[in-house]
């Protein structure tokens, strides 16, 4: 079945250590996005890229960075410089149109330790 | 600029009621509008969207929405609520003129069904 894969889906940090949580997707859509999502916050944008080798900033990409070296994949990691990393992280995909809005996948949920 | 607003954090409805879970928008052109649904430490699943053409549209798990252009609202409708309905729901929106295609969502409204 097509879908997106997340992994792990708990994380643990230390303090000071980058982490990087996958996100590989094999419905051959163009787009990709990850979220962040905090309680009574909704979602908010991190990072999206339409195609590969590109990649746009969201509103709140400060502390993350992300490659789209393959259309199946884009990883997103946690710097260091993020100076609170612990919440559930999402990554979408969507169609070329975008008519079928996003598709998700299950979440990583990352704790810093 | 795109914006959604989910004016109620929380709905509570009894099982067998009708439930509402509201959403208002702004875009500066045509909006596209979609409703998913989240499970705890779930990712956000598909219920249904708004594209064009009849304003009522039918979705996943019985659910229904219905567009409004005059009050820019795309409200999520159920006839008979089940105690399985509860979880968090979001309301999300695109311009359809826009280049980007990216959707912004509401903060989310947690629906609980009680027994």
């Amino acid at each position: 079945d097509g879908g997106i894969t997340q992994s792990p889906k708990y994380l643990f940090r230390k303090e000071g250590q980058n982490v990087t949580l996958s996100c590989e997707q094999n419905l051959n859509h163009d787009a990709m996005y990850w979220y962040r999502q905090d309680p009574g916050q909704g979602l908010r944008l991190i990072y999206y890229s339409q195609i590969v080798n590109d990649f746009q900033k969201g509103d709140i990409a400060e502390g993350y960075s992300v490659s789209r070296e393959k259309k199946e994949s884009f990883p997103l990691t946690v710097t260091s410089a993020q100076k609170n990393p612990t919440a559930f992280y999402l990554c979408a995909s969507r169609t070329w149109d975008g008519l079928y809005g996003y598709t998700f996948g299950s979440g990583t949920r990352l704790t810093v330790v | 600029a795109q914006s959604v607003a989910q004016p109620e954090d929380q709905v509570n409805v009894a099982e067998g009621n009708p439930l509402t879970v509201k959403c208002t928008y702004s875009v500066s052109g045509n909006p596209y509008l979609f409703w998913y649904v989240q499970y705890p430490n779930r990712g956000l699943q598909f219920l249904l969207k708004y594209i064009t053409g009849d304003n009522l549209v039918k979705g996943s798990y019985g659910f229904e929405a219905e567009f409004n252009k005059s009050q820019t609202s795309f409200h999520l409708k159920k006839p008979s609520a089940l105690v399985s309905d509860s979880a968090l729901y979001f309301c999300a929106v695109r311009d359809r003129g826009g280049s980007n295609y990216k959707l912004t969502f509401g903060k989310g409204t947690l629906l609980t069904v009680n027994p």
